[in-house]
């Protein structure tokens, strides 16, 4: 079956522009992911939501950066004012409930100028 | 302490040798312990999940230690298509969905 899909694959954009990122989870996944990867590091949590109940968003850096998840499926992170420093791969992953493995889409490369 | 450390690596192996990679965790209220592997520039993939009793699956194996809060992979019989970055991923204990990744250890399988 179909895996978790992102869009854009890549993203260029200026400083001080707003982005939004797009994911689409496994049909069926009640739980869905966004975390963000740069260069050479370790995977940064970011927000999770699971079916109705209030988002997990204790790992958003800063109110610049939300998050939206629209009738339990698709889900777009939106970047405000974007800075050099939130270049980076921006992954999300659903699954079929919490706590269970994660199945990751490709990532969107974003990268600031 | 960092919540979940790893061993960077690499660790270069020939193929058919056994190999085992460690992660301690620091948050004793964790539940939820997971290997992926990632490759260069890819996503991650889930491994295997790991259960309290150690599991296995084909040449994969997976131990938890509660007491001294680590767990383990063992990879025998490695293959060249093992190559990869194996992450080690345990839940933060106050919250089952965060999940806190490790920085991976790096295996390369020689011929």
């Amino acid at each position: 079956g179909a895996g978790v899909s992102q869009s854009p694959s890549n993203k260029v954009t200026e400083k001080g522009k707003d982005v939004e990122l797009r994911c689409d989870p496994i049909s069926g996944h009640t739980a869905l992911y966004w975390y963000r990867q740069s260069l050479g590091q370790g995977l940064e949590f970011l927000i999770y939501f699971q079916g109705n109940s209030a988002p997990d968003k204790s790992g958003l850096p800063s109110d610049r950066f939300s998050a939206e998840r629209t009738g339990g499926s698709v889900s777009t992170l939106t970047i405000q004012r974007t800075q050099q420093e939130d270049s980076a791969v921006y992954l999300c992953a659903s699954s079929l409930a919490i706590p269970s493995g994660q199945f990751f889409g490709p990532g969107t490369r974003l990268t600031v100028l | 302490r960092k919540e979940v450390e790893q061993d960077p690596g690499p660790f270069n192996v020939p193929e058919g040798a056994t190999v085992a990679f460690n992660c301690t965790y620091s948050n004793s209220a964790s539940q939820s312990f997971f290997w992926y592997r990632q490759d260069c520039r890819k996503e991650p993939k889930l491994l295997m999940s790991v259960y309290s009793s150690g599991n296995e699956d084909g040449r994969f194996t997976a131990q938890l230690n509660r007491a001294s809060q680590y767990i383990s992979l063992l990879i025998r019989d490695s293959k060249l298509s093992d190559s990869a970055t194996y992450l080690c991923v345990v839940n933060h204990g106050g919250s089952q969905g965060n999940l806190i990744f490790g920085k991976g250890t790096k295996l390369s399988v020689k011929p």
